[in-house]
C-alpha cells in the first residue's frame, strides 16, 4: 500500500468551476499535510498546509482534512486556466519522513 | 520563505561519469533534503542532508551512488556517481521549516547518454 494515493487524472473543469482534488494516506500517525502545485518543467510550489481536522481557506483554495477517514482534499474555486498544473499531495509522518503522492493533473478549460 | 538556487540547471553527461549538484540557500536552515523526480513521476526522497554529519539515506539509495556533503547551514551538494541512463531525472533540493513545510529549489535536469 502506498503511503499517499491520489487519482492521477487528468481532471478537466471549465473555467469558473470548482476543482476538487483528493488524497488518501495510509499512516494514522501522519501529522502534517500539504498541497503543492507543479507546472510542467518547474519545481513544486507549496500552496496549502493543514495540520488539524476541518477546513482551511486561503483565497480561492480550501484544504480539508479528515484524520478519521485519512483523507485530505483541495478545492479550487473559480478555477482559472492558470490553475492548470499537476497537484501533489504530501504527508509528513514524523519530522523528516515526507511522502508525496503521484499527483493529479488538472486542466481548466477556457 | 528562503530563496534556493541550484547549479547546474541542466546537464548532459556520459555514462560512467559523475555529476555534482550544488544547492545554495540565502539563509541558514536546519533541514535540507534531496529528491529525485523521474519523468512523469512524483518525488522520491533520496536523503536528508545533515550539517556536520553523514546524510541519512532512504531505502534504495546508498552513499556510494549518491554522496552528499553539507558543510554549513546554507549549502549542500549531491553527487550522482557512475551515471547510467536510468539516472536521467530531475534532482531537487528542498529546505524545511519549523512547521515541517518544505520549499524546493528550481531543480537540476540530468540526461545521461
Amino acid at each position: 500500500q502506498k503511503e499517499v494515493e491520489q487519482n492521477s487524472g487528468p481532471l478537466s473543469v471549465p473555467e469558473g468551476a470548482i476543482a476538487s482534488l483528493n488524497c488518501t494516506y495510509s499512516d494514522r500517525g501522519s501529522q502534517s499535510f500539504f498541497w503543492y502545485r507543479q507546472y510542467s518543467g518547474k519545481s513544486p510550489e507549496l500552496i496549502m498546509s493543514i495540520y488539524s481536522n476541518g477546513d482551511k481557506e486561503d483565497g480561492r483554495f480550501t484544504a480539508q482534512l479528515n484524520k478519521a477517514s485519512q483523507y485530505v482534499s483541495l478545492l479550487i474555486r473559480d478555477s482559472q486556466p492558470s490553475d492548470s498544473a499537476t497537484y501533489l499531495c504530501a504527508v509528513n509522518r514524523n519530522g523528516n519522513q515526507f511522502y508525496f503522492g503521484t499527483g493529479t493533473s488538472l486542466t481548466v478549460i477556457p | 520563505s528562503a530563496v534556493i538556487s541550484q547549479k547546474p540547471s541542466r546537464d548532459i553527461c556520459q555514462r560512467g561519469t559523475s555529476l555534482t549538484i550544488q544547492c545554495q540557500v540565502d539563509s541558514q536552515v536546519t533541514m535540507m533534503f534531496w529528491y529525485r523526480q523521474q519523468p512523469g513521476q512524483s518525488l522520491t526522497l533520496i536523503a536528508t542532508a545533515n550539517q556536520g554529519s553523514e546524510a541519512t539515506y532512504e531505502s534504495g539509495f546508498v552513499i556510494d551512488k549518491f554522496p552528499i556533503s553539507r558543510p554549513n547551514l546554507t549549502f549542500s551538494t549531491l553527487t550522482v556517481s557512475n551515471l547510467s541512463p536510468e539516472d536521467s531525472s530531475i534532482y531537487l533540493c528542498s529546505v524545511g521549516d519549523r512547521f515541517n513545510e518544505q520549499f524546493f529549489g528550481p531543480g537540476t535536469r540530468l540526461t545521461v547518454l
